[in-house]
């Protein structure tokens, strides 16, 4: 059973191009993540989203829109794609009430590269 | 801003042997401090929680200590085995008041267990 899925596990486009990855977790968890792990593999939090809020988002470029249709699903639209968006994004859950309180649960990760 | 550093990039241990790695943090008081591990084009799994009060936890062949007052956590893998070779990536909360906050992660230590 896959607790934390994303799709797709690669995605090579163009620079300009928009692209969207999904995220889809069935943990039952209240917030959801996103991540970036650049080539240098420094792992780095983008936005999270609790009950369909965003509670933060880190200086990340408005380029990058999260958009939650659910508690389950945490989608993460980019727009005109840079060479510099180039990375390996994870998406990952926790459940705030849960007693080891975010405990992260990570997806496989999409790897992006833009041409 | 809050910085984490782990001790070194590489690891290489002997089979058997205990692995140590190190985790230093400044300007920061967390409530509690994580520890992942991530294998190649995966994404990071969970392994161990250590709060502020606690000086030490166990799990297996894992423990790792926590001095809040030499901002420090250290992980040891005891009787090192090849299947630990990984990176292990140590992470802390960003606590901005009781909201869905992600963690910040290390630069991880990719450890090598040689047989």
């Amino acid at each position: 059973d896959t607790a934390v899925s994303q799709t797709p596990k690669y995605l090579v486009t163009q620079m300009g191009n928009d692209k969207s990855i999904k995220c889809e977790q069935n943990l039952g968890h209240d917030t959801m993540y996103w991540y970036k792990q650049d080539s240098k593999k420094f792992l780095k939090i983008m936005f999270s989203y609790n009950n369909k809020e965003l509670i933060i988002n880190e200086t990340v470029p408005n380029r990058f829109s999260p958009k939650s249709p659910d508690k389950a699903h945490l989608n993460l639209h980019i727009n005109s794609l840079e060479l510099g968006d180039s990375a390996v994004y994870f998406c990952a859950s926790s459940h705030l009430r849960d007693p080891v309180r975010e405990t992260q649960y990570f997806g496989p990760g999409t790897r992006l590269l833009v041409l | 801003s809050q910085k984490i550093e782990q001790n070194s990039e590489a690891l290489n241990i002997q089979e058997g042997k205990t692995a140590t790695l190190t985790c230093n943090y400044t300007n920061y008081s967390p409530a509690y401090l994580q520890w992942y591990r991530q294998d190649p084009g995966r994404g990071p799994v969970f392994l161990l929680l250590i709060r502020e009060n606690e000086k030490e936890k166990r799990k297996e062949r894992l423990k790792v200590t926590f001095d809040t007052t030499l901002k420090q956590s250290l992980f040891h893998i005891t009787a090192s085995q090849p299947a630990d070779s990984a990176t292990y990536l140590c992470a802390l909360d960003i606590d901005s008041g009781g909201g869905a906050d992600g963690l910040t992660f290390g630069k991880g230590t990719h450890l090598i267990i040689q047989p």
